[in-house]
């Protein structure tokens, strides 16, 4: 399975965007990139996928490198609730494979 | 919709017991799935069930057996317990569609202890 790599953590203010980075060197070009996000104490929920164009819904949005070796989940107003471990993961077949994830944390 | 259910919620077992964890899910999903995450750890795949009448191994799949009862139900049974199975244990269900979204719904977790 192609992987990702992303930070162990990063920090934002309530109500500023954040750009959460995500590193996937080895993609193939049929893998789509996928998000989820996990609250505490609950399990996962998807944010967002995409394959090579940028794509927005009402959670967030996807930005896409052009050589898709690298993608960023924008949250563009992070709130308290958006405080969570996001996955960032490479889809291939129909198992998503999890890796530890970015734990945001949100300051107000 | 109740979505993804699973019971108990919190279990506790000696050293040797055996129990079952039961998944529910309403959504007339094909695919289902047990992970387990451990403190500080992203979910790894013990076994799924790409439809109904079929299992197969995920990445961690030693110690636990898998039933997928019928459409709706998927159930993950630890036959001998042991401390290193203490993790919380996810349920999930897939919807596909063709724009490549593979949607995984998760269920709120089994908190288990083996002392």
């Amino acid at each position: 399975d192609a992987k990702t790599t992303q930070p162990n953590s990063m920090e934002s203010n309530e109500e500023e965007p954040v750009h959460l980075p995500c590193n996937h060197s080895t993609i193939s070009g049929t893998d789509y990139i996928h998000w989820y996000r996990q609250l505490p104490s609950q399990g996962p929920e998807y944010v967002i996928h995409g394959l090579t164009s940028n794509v927005n819904n009402r959670m967030a949005s996807l930005a896409i490198a052009e050589d898709r070796k690298s993608s960023t989940l924008i949250l563009h107003r992070a709130t308290l609730r958006d405080a969570a471990v996001y996955y960032c993961i490479l889809l291939h077949g129909n198992k998503l494979v999890f890796g530890a994830g970015t734990i945001l944390r949100v300051k107000s | 919709n109740a979505g993804v259910t699973q019971t108990p919620k919190f279990q506790v077992l000696k050293t040797g017991q055996s129990m079952t964890l039961q998944c529910a899910q309403d959504m007339n999903h094909n695919s289902m799935y047990w992970y387990r995450q451990d403190p500080g750890m992203g979910l790894r795949l013990i076994y799924y069930s790409a439809s109904e009448g079929t299992t197969d191994k995920g990445e961690v799949p030693n110690g636990y057996n898998v039933s997928r009862l019928n459409k709706r139900e998927f159930s993950l049974r630890l036959e001998s317990a042991a401390p290193s199975q203490t993790s919380v244990y996810f349920c999930a269900s897939q919807a596909f569609f063709r724009t490549g979204l593979y949607e995984q719904y998760f269920g709120p977790g089994t908190r288990l202890t083996v002392t």
